[in-house]
């Protein structure tokens, strides 16, 4: 099955740092989505990626398909940017099931 | 989007018994999963439930142990049976709304067995 590879696993910013988060998979993909777990195990919608690139506020998101992977970019980190950044696709090839990478755990200090 | 709520958001369990875990949308949709996230761990899918047909497993879940009703086009239960402290994880509800593959969450329910 598909492979899903996030980098790096773990991240610690100063407050007003920008970082890239990275995310590899290994087979064609209907759809790409980034999620951010809160430190209480909430999900949030970050972005719905295919392909292309989207911004919203200080997070930008490009994924590139033909080349597999896609990229989470941070910019003027705050601390409730702090918890886990997961991307999880959609394989073309199994449409029911969702394949989540396994997360960058982040943490952005004053 | 989609408004998701899930209940209980937590409880504390005793081994061997079982915890029956509610999910509601404030709109129709089709389909409906279940996954649960151990400790420190990812998003694994425990299985589809599509209202008025039987819930698809994934590998390594099997109905006995997590029975799921789909009665309706807004509501789900999974009910976690029988457990022991493996179970102690969070169990996640989500939808896929504008049937584009984009999936919303609800806020989760944080399960831990004693």
């Amino acid at each position: 099955g598909i492979q899903v590879e996030q980098s790096p696993p773990d991240l610690i910013l100063q407050e007003g740092a920008n970082s890239t988060l990275r995310c590899n998979f290994s087979d064609s993909v209907n759809n790409l989505q980034w999620f951010h777990q809160n430190p209480w195990g909430q999900l949030i919608n970050l972005f719905y990626i295919p392909s292309g690139t989207k911004q919203n506020g200080r997070l930008s998101a490009t994924t590139v398909a033909t080349e597999r992977y896609s990229l989470l970019y941070i910019s003027s980190s705050q601390t409730t940017d702090s918890g886990v950044y997961f991307c999880a696709v959609f394989p073309k090839t199994s449409y029911d099931k969702v394949i989540f990478g396994p997360g960058t755990s982040l943490s952005v200090i004053p | 989007s989609a408004v998701i709520s899930q209940k209980p958001s937590r409880d504390i369990c005793q081994r061997g018994t079982s915890l029956t875990i509610q999910c509601q949308v404030d709109s129709q949709v089709t389909m409906m999963f279940w996954y649960r996230q151990q400790p420190g761990q990812s998003l694994t899918l425990i299985a589809t439930a599509n209202q008025g047909s039987e819930a698809t497993y994934e590998s390594g879940f099997v109905i006995d142990k997590f029975p799921i009703s789909r009665p309706n086009l807004t509501f789900s239960t999974l009910t976690v049976s029988n457990m022991s402290p493996e179970d102690s994880s969070i169990y996640l509800c989500s939808v896929e709304v504008y049937q584009n593959y984009e999936q919303y969450f609800g806020p989760g329910t944080r399960l831990t067995v004693t």
